[in-house]
């Protein structure tokens, strides 16, 4: 079993939709949780960073942790076709980070 | 915001050849450096921590003679993958940091090795 499973899509959306992306994992050991934007051939972008259980919200964006379920969420409303990228949850383990597999948006117009 | 530069973006090299790729960080001072391998539609899977004045520790599985880590400066950490075959063909990405936190963790634009 990997530590950060993650759906790797594809997803597809029509714009303006509430897009919902999710990770899972087994370590209960982790403390920090990242969300990381990727565009094809770049090196991510950190969108969220969050701390401990519960909601985090910037803009657009929400991350949400909970801790018991060992389970990580993104939404991101009202998205645009500027939002179609891979999106990796990332989990940190004693300073290293533990990527998932990334997810694959499409937006469409 | 931090920037981290890294190059080449791409390169293109024969199998048996050895290809050196660089991270700097441009406007702040990284004691600690991350080296990943991005495999198409799979995760950044670490390869090694580059630590300034020092060895380089690397992830298990990671062969220490085929990738070289070089950390000579607070700014600068370089990856040399010697004599490549094409299995090394990947995407390969740099990684730096503020001290204070992965929040402060910043990525190159990466390097896709092609081995022929």
């Amino acid at each position: 079993q990997k530590e950060v499973e993650q759906d790797p899509g594809p997803l597809s959306v029509p714009e303006g939709a509430i897009v919902s992306l999710n990770c899972t994992y087994s370590n209960s050991a982790f403390q920090y949780f990242m969300w990381y934007r990727q565009y094809s051939r770049k090196g991510p972008e950190l969108l969220m960073y969050t701390y401990s259980s519960g909601n985090k919200e910037d803009g657009r964006f929400t991350a949400q942790v909970d801790k018991s379920s060992k389970y990580i969420s993104l939404f991101i409303r009202d998205s645009q076709p500027s939002d179609s990228a891979t999106y990796l949850c990332a989990m940190d383990q004693g300073g290293k980070l533990i990527f998932g597999q990334g997810t694959e948006l499409s937006v469409k117009p | 915001g931090a920037v981290v530069s890294q190059h080449p973006s791409r390169v293109i090299c024969k199998s048996g050849t050895s290809v050196k790729i660089e991270c700097r960080s441009l406007d702040f001072q990284a004691t600690t450096m991350f080296w990943y391998r991005q495999f198409p539609k799979q995760s950044l899977m670490l390869m090694a921590t580059s630590n300034e004045g020092s060895k380089a520790t690397y992830e298990q599985g990671v062969e220490k003679d085929k990738f070289l880590i070089n950390h000579a400066s607070l700014t600068l950490s370089t990856l040399t993958v010697t004599s490549a075959h094409p299995e090394d063909s990947s995407f390969y990405i740099c990684s730096a940091g503020r001290q204070g936190g992965n929040e402060k963790l910043f990525f190159g634009s990466g390097t896709q090795l092609s081995v022929l």
